[in-house]
């Protein structure tokens, strides 16, 4: 059973554009919600994290949307760039470790 | 760099075999969690260990088991390889124990079951 699910599975943005992916989530004990990015041959590591007593967190150009009354949250990349290419996971956290989405893979094309 | 080290890079071997996964936690971390990525089913979370102690199990299978020594590096032994094994497993760090809070991970150890 998938706790997080995760949209789109692959996006494709022009340069300078917004990229958006989004989860959605059932167990109302996640009590943190954070994603992590991933290079090719690299480990995720984190980008940004929220929790849920804030609707929106932004850190440069990302954001993090959520709606704990519709149990989703998202991620927003503005202006995007080519090296910010990678696979995307959110993911959710309460009283077990990590749980992660599918990812998204991003291409940002120029 | 996130401070975690894993070992091998890559591994491939027969089915059937058994295999060590080496973890060394990023420097002060006293929790390791294992992770299993593959493209289906994204990342898996398999077990953590906190300080020697077995502290949370996710989708382990029995053949697979894990342990942690006293200077925390850990390990994940995985037997009877199947071809379905075939993964990228993650080892990754963070400095409590039930936090999993800014995890660090590495760069993982790619196992291929021919």
């Amino acid at each position: 059973q998938q706790q997080v699910k995760q949209s789109p599975q692959s996006l494709i943005v022009q340069k300078g554009g917004i990229s958006i992916i989004n989860c959605a989530y059932e167990n109302t004990a996640f009590d943190y919600f954070p994603w992590y990015q991933q290079f090719p041959g690299k480990g995720p590591a984190l980008l940004i994290a929220i929790r849920p007593d804030v609707s929106e967190k932004k850190e440069g150009r990302f954001t993090i949307s959520f709606n704990k009354s519709a149990k989703q949250f998202s991620l927003h990349i503005m202006d995007s760039q080519p090296g910010d290419s990678a696979t995307y996971f959110c993911a959710a956290k309460g009283n077990t470790p990590l749980v992660f989405g599918k990812g998204t893979r991003l291409s940002v094309i120029a | 760099d996130s401070g975690v080290t894993q070992t091998p890079k890559h591994l491939i071997t027969a089915t059937g075999q058994r295999v060590t996964l080496r973890c060394s936690p990023r420097s002060g971390d006293l929790s390791v969690y294992w992770y299993q990525q593959s493209l289906d089913q994204g990342l898996q979370f398999l077990i953590q260990y906190y300080n020697g102690e077995e502290r949370a199990k996710g989708n382990i299978l029995e053949r697979f088991s894990a342990q942690q020594f006293p200077d925390l590096h850990s390990e994940l032994n995985l037997s009877s390889l199947e071809l379905g094994d075939s993964a990228l497993y993650f080892c990754a760090s963070s400095p409590g124990a039930g936090t999993g809070f800014k995890l660090r991970f590495g760069s993982g150890t790619r196992l291929t079951v021919v």
